[in-house]
């Protein structure tokens, strides 16, 4: 069985800091995939990334950076100087094959001006 | 450059009636999914399709039903419609149907059920 784990349940930052949104997954599955998505208030989900599990590598892109740590079971995603264009919530997903995504329960992130 | 659509955008029923949800995905995408998500709830997967066959089952009821038509396009039929069916459902399509394939959203039909 899968399972994630976004421990946060919101967070609020001031425009300009930067913010960590924690995953935590669990699976059985030696091959699988993992995605953040971004739900802004409009309701739509936005894909952010996806990562496999042979692939450690940290990401960045823009003001955006992703730390999966297999070790641990974590794939962190990290905002850099936010901006209250940010202001969405933000789910951590998974998946071991195909895209029938486990999600995690999502994380509020509010960027105040 | 052409999205995934969901019809309607929103739609009210009443319990026990039917409804039938419509997702047209992006052109020459062969994979669809369904996904529901209640309030403040994170997405459950419902059931998707590839090449016009249900390709994988999740959490959907017993009273839901979906089909791929042969121009990919996909429909959610909801009988009995119960309260706890009040949700956003997200239909999304795919390039085939691995991983690697990037997942395009719609943005979703609310369903209130009253």
């Amino acid at each position: 069985a899968q399972k994630v784990t976004q421990a946060q349940t919101e967070i609020s930052v001031v425009e300009k800091e930067d913010v960590t949104l924690d995953c935590v997954y669990e699976t059985r599955d030696t091959t699988y995939y993992l995605f953040w998505y971004k739900q802004p208030p409009s309701g739509e989900l936005v894909f952010l990334i996806r990562r496999n599990s042979f692939d450690e590598q940290n990401e960045i892109s823009g003001r955006y950076s992703w730390n999966f740590q297999k070790s641990t079971s974590s794939f962190n995603f990290t905002i850099t100087a936010s901006q209250v264009v940010d202001s969405a919530v933000y789910f951590c997903a998974l998946t071991p094959y195909g895209q029938n995504f486990v999600f995690g329960p999502g994380t509020r992130l509010s960027v105040l001006p | 450059a052409a999205g995934v659509i969901q019809s309607p955008r929103h739609l009210i029923k009443e319990k026990r009636e039917t409804a039938t949800l419509k997702c047209y995905p992006i052109p020459r995408h062969d994979t669809v999914y369904w996904y529901q998500q209640g309030p403040g709830q994170d997405p459950q997967f419902l059931i998707s399709f590839y090449e016009k066959m249900q390709s994988d089952k999740g959490s959907i009821p017993d009273r839901f039903s979906a089909q791929q038509f042969s121009d990919y396009h996909s429909e959610l039929n909801m009988s009995s419609l119960e309260l706890g069916d009040s949700a956003l459902y997200f239909c999304a399509s795919s390039l085939g149907s691995g991983p690697n394939e990037k997942l395009f959203f719609g943005s979703g039909t609310q369903l209130s059920v009253l």
